[in-house]
């Protein structure tokens, strides 16, 4: 069975901080593909990264980075110098063919 | 690229009629596409699996009747809420993937129902 576990339910930061959000996974295939997603209050699901198994090197895109590691099976992603903007849930996702939701983190920027 | 549209955004009806939700794919085919139901500070909660042309693949619990799902087209899935009931109420969320992005789903913005 595949699980993913984001164990932080509600995170507040001021503007500006740094914050990582953490995302674990569960799969005993070898194939899969890792995603993060993020729902700002409009509601649409905004796709972020894709990552797959096979690939363990970091990703930076701006203020956005992901770190994931196979040996912990953890995907965690960081936004630096947090924006109002970034202020959304934040989804991480396992696709094993069927997509697997965590159940998201409330991200709040406090300006 | 990789645009999905939803329609309508949002819709209140009464208790007893049938709604239908299209979900399209803008500037891409898509092969498959998802229908998902979420739940006030939830997670998504896949509904169905639909291929073009063919009969969608219900999760356990979604009631085929009630929830009906065509694929008509490369572009075009439509999700009808029959005899709709209060608790039918939700933000209704559809994806889709294409040929070369098998792997990645594209959400619409959803669909949010009321049912009075």
């Amino acid at each position: 069975a595949q699980k993913v576990t984001q164990a932080q339910t509600e995170i507040s930061v001021v503007e500006k901080e740094d914050v990582t959000l953490d995302c674990v996974y569960e799969t005993r295939d070898t194939t899969y593909y890792l995603f993060w997603y993020k729902q700002p209050p409009s509601g649409e699901l905004v796709f972020l990264i894709r990552r797959n198994s096979f690939d363990e090197q970091n990703e930076i895109s701006g203020r956005y980075s992901w770190n994931f590691q196979k040996s912990t099976s953890s995907f965690n992603f960081t936004i630096t110098a947090s924006q109002v903007v970034d202020s959304a849930v934040y989804f991480c996702a396992l696709n094993l063919g069927e997509l697997t939701f965590g159940t998201g983190t409330r991200l709040t920027i406090i300006p | 690229g990789a645009v999905v549209s939803q329609h309508p955004s949002r819709v209140i009806c009464k208790s007893g009629t049938s709604v239908k939700i299209e979900c399209r794919s803008l500037d891409f085919q898509a092969t498959t596409m998802f229908w998902y139901r979420q739940f006030p500070k939830k997670s998504l909660m896949l509904m169905a699996t639909s291929n073009e042309g063919s009969k969608a693949t219900y999760e356990q619990g979604v009631e085929k009747d009630k929830f009906l799902i065509n694929h008509a087209s490369l572009t075009l899935s439509t999700l009808t809420v029959t005899s709709a009931h209060p608790e039918d109420s939700s933000f209704y969320i559809c994806s889709a993937t294409g040929e070369t992005t098998t792997d990645t789903q594209y959400f619409g913005p959803g669909t949010r129902l009321t049912v009075l």
